[in-house]
């Protein structure tokens, strides 16, 4: 079946503008994540979104990020007057449903603020 | 919050040795070790985990132990190949609703 897939796969943006990364989970996964690669780096914990339960945001760095789930399927992270240091691999992962261990992850958005 | 450290952080073996990577973990409330392993250009993807309540694991080529008292894991590959080249990533959870990760260590398997 169709994994986890990502929006743009690719995007280059000026600095001050706003992005949209858009995440597609599997069908029927209740548990989805945002997680930021950067250079050479591991994976930074963003948010979690587990159902209609109220996320976990404690991972995001500033207020300048946000991230929504609509109808308990597509997620956005929203990014508002983007920074250089905000260039980054940013990964969506689900999973089946709260307490399962495994994370499906997507191919990621390959962001770069000029 | 809880903090993984990876080591080491490139790993270059020949193809046929073996090739360990070693985290350690500083929450003691942690009770679930995943190993990832990333191709170039792609997400992550999950090659063996263990539990809290298990030492080892083993599966084919690749085996996982745990060392609760120490706060350490290790994910040892034997008999390696020139396509287990690529980016390890141990991660630490509590719950699964959150998953800190090591740095990655970049294995080069050498024909």
């Amino acid at each position: 079946g169709a994994g986890v897939s990502q929006s743009p796969s690719n995007k280059v943006t000026e600095k001050g503008k706003d992005v949209e990364l858009r995440c597609d989970p599997i069908s029927g996964h209740t548990a989805l994540y945002w997680y930021r690669q950067s250079l050479g780096q591991g994976l930074e914990f963003l948010i979690y979104f587990q159902g209609n339960s109220a996320p976990d945001k404690s991972g995001l760095p500033s207020d300048r990020f946000s991230a929504e789930r609509t109808g308990g399927s597509v997620s956005t992270l929203t990014i508002q007057r983007t920074q250089q240091e905000d260039s980054a691999v940013y990964l969506c992962a689900s999973s089946p449903s709260s307490g399962a261990e495994t994370q499906y992850f997507g191919p990621g958005t390959r962001l770069l603020v000029l | 919050g809880e903090n993984v450290e990876q080591h080491p952080s490139t790993l270059s073996v020949q193809e046929g040795d073996s090739a360990v990577i070693k985290c350690t973990y500083s929450d003691s409330a942690s009770n679930y070790f995943p190993w990832y392993k990333q191709e170039l250009g792609k997400g992550p993807q999950l090659i063996i985990d263990i539990r809290s309540n298990v030492g080892e694991k083993k599966d084919q080529r690749i085996a996982v132990t745990l060392n609760k008292t120490a706060k350490h894991f290790s994910l040892h590959i034997t008999e390696t190949q020139p396509e287990d080249s690529a980016v390890y990533f141990c991660a630490a959870s509590w719950g699964f609703n959150k998953f800190y990760f090591g740095s990655g260590t970049k294995l080069n398997v050498k024909p």
